[in-house]
């Protein structure tokens, strides 16, 4: 299988914990994203990392990529209620299309 | 700058009739791309489109289902003698470059019911 697989299924946090979510995948990729999806919305896209890249950071957001264990990470640190979503991997490898994983359920209580 | 529109946001439809689902892409995107999404589950690939060209359609059911992009006016999926495990929620996204070297916009999907 081409997707990512999303560890934790759900989370469950304290508002100003931090959130970290993986990401395990067997095929190799040209890049990871991840998103995040809102109850009854679209995806929204968060970050892209490239097979090159270790690392990125978005404000809160900051992940990782280890292509030798094939597996992401997405850490939220000081979440907040706001921050209550699904959250997805997509892998992006050439000739082929994305593909999203299951998610991450995370519920961040205030 | 309107994101991506899909249209309309619910549809019921009772076995056997036709769904058509609209989306028009960012301004500027010329890449569209149709997922479905079950309840609790992550997104499937359907197809993806460029202006008048079906690109993949790897995802598609062989049957009842088809995809246009036109040169004018919307992107459209449909499904035609509609089941009841066609009921979905069907997102769909563009980009302005070929996907995977640039993010996906996503509209906030038709949720389709099938009664």
């Amino acid at each position: 299988s081409q997707q990512g697989e999303e560890d934790p299924q759900a989370l469950s946090i304290q508002e100003g914990e931090n959130a970290t979510m993986n990401c395990s995948y067997k095929t190799s990729i040209n890049n990871l994203q991840w998103y995040r999806q809102n109850s009854g919305r679209g995806l929204v896209h968060l970050i892209l990392i490239r097979s090159n890249e270790r690392e990125k950071h978005s404000g809160r957001l900051r992940v990782t990529l280890d292509t030798s264990k094939k597996s992401s990470s997405l850490l939220i640190t000081a979440s907040r209620a706001a921050d209550t979503a699904s959250y997805f991997c997509a892998l992006f490898n050439a000739g082929n299309m994305l593909t999203f994983g299951g998610g991450t359920r995370l519920m961040v209580k205030p | 700058n309107a994101g991506v529109m899909q249209n309309p946001r619910h549809l019921v439809r009772r076995r056997g009739q036709e769904a058509r689902l609209r989306c028009s892409p960012m301004k500027g995107h010329s890449h569209v791309y149709w997922y479905r999404q079950l309840p609790e589950e992550g997104l499937k690939f359907m197809v993806y489109l460029q202006k008048e060209n079906i690109i993949d359609e790897s995802g598609m059911p062989k049957e009842r289902f088809s995809a246009e992009f036109p040169k004018e006016g919307p992107s459209i999926l449909r499904i035609q003698q509609v089941v009841r495990g066609d009921s979905a929620a069907y997102f769909c996204a563009s980009s302005p470059r070929v996907w995977g070297d640039s993010p996906l916009h996503f509209g906030n999907g038709t949720r389709l019911t099938v009664t």
